[in-house]
């Protein structure tokens, strides 16, 4: 079972933007517009950030935003901070026979 | 509030079974489909059962497949997960996920080893 692809980490200085993709197939990122993102922080459960895409759970900072193009979808962090620096997972149903939702393997972003 | 809390975890040796739970409140369990999903240390998510509101349809991954069965009982707003013939590499905490939210269990760890 192929996961969606990310980068294994990522980083950027405070203040900036950083952008973390999530590659996937006509399977799944390519046909389905429920692509959500999650935050974990060590010892903690995931957060979601970001669902069907593009929306934000109510409480989440605009400084998080979703998009795709094609099989790819992307997470914007604009005006980084700190506390930002975490994990970060994709994540999107499938049409797969074997599978019902796929995940992204992660990405560590670092605040520098 | 909307909140799920998982039990059940601990030490079993391979080839053993455990049951994990997944207690629902703050919102009609029988309303949605509910998720398992698990990490394994160091690792990253691994989506492993789905069931529908109803329980109509269940779906597995491949790595748990024909080992693993999801439930669900409505009248107790209770999930659950039975993973028989387990192996070390099942290690890994198990999160309950209410299906398209972002509410997540804390998890708990399930351990197997000798």
């Amino acid at each position: 079972q192929s996961a969606l692809t990310q980068p294994a980490s990522v980083s950027g200085s405070p203040g900036q933007s950083i952008t973390i993709s999530c590659a996937g197939t006509s399977s799944d990122v390519g046909t389905y517009n429920y692509v959500s993102w999650y935050q974990q922080h060590p010892g903690k459960a995931p957060k979601l950030m970001i669902y069907d895409v593009t929306n934000r759970p109510s409480g989440v900072s605009n400084r998080f935003s979703g998009s795709k193009s094609g099989n790819t979808a992307s997470l914007t962090i604009s005006g980084l901070q700190a506390e930002d620096e975490a994990d970060y997972y994709c994540s999107s149903y499938t049409s797969s026979s074997t599978l019902y939702v796929v995940f992204g393997g992660g990405t560590k972003l670092t605040v520098l | 509030q909307v909140q799920l809390v998982e039990s059940g975890g601990g030490v079993v040796q391979p080839g053993g079974s455990l049951t994990l739970s997944c207690a629902a409140s703050g919102f009609i369990f029988s309303s949605y489909g509910m998720h398992w999903v698990r990490q394994a240390p160091g690792k990253g998510l691994e989506w492993v059962a789905f069931i529908r509101y109803d329980g109509s349809k269940k779906f597995y991954a491949d790595s748990v497949k024909g080992r693993f069965t999801i439930s669900r009982d409505d009248s107790k707003n209770t999930l659950y997960v039975q993973m028989n013939s387990l192996r070390a590499e099942d290690t890994a905490v198990y999160y309950c996920a209410k299906d398209s939210s972002g509410v997540w269990g804390q998890g708990t760890l399930v351990t197997v080893s000798s």
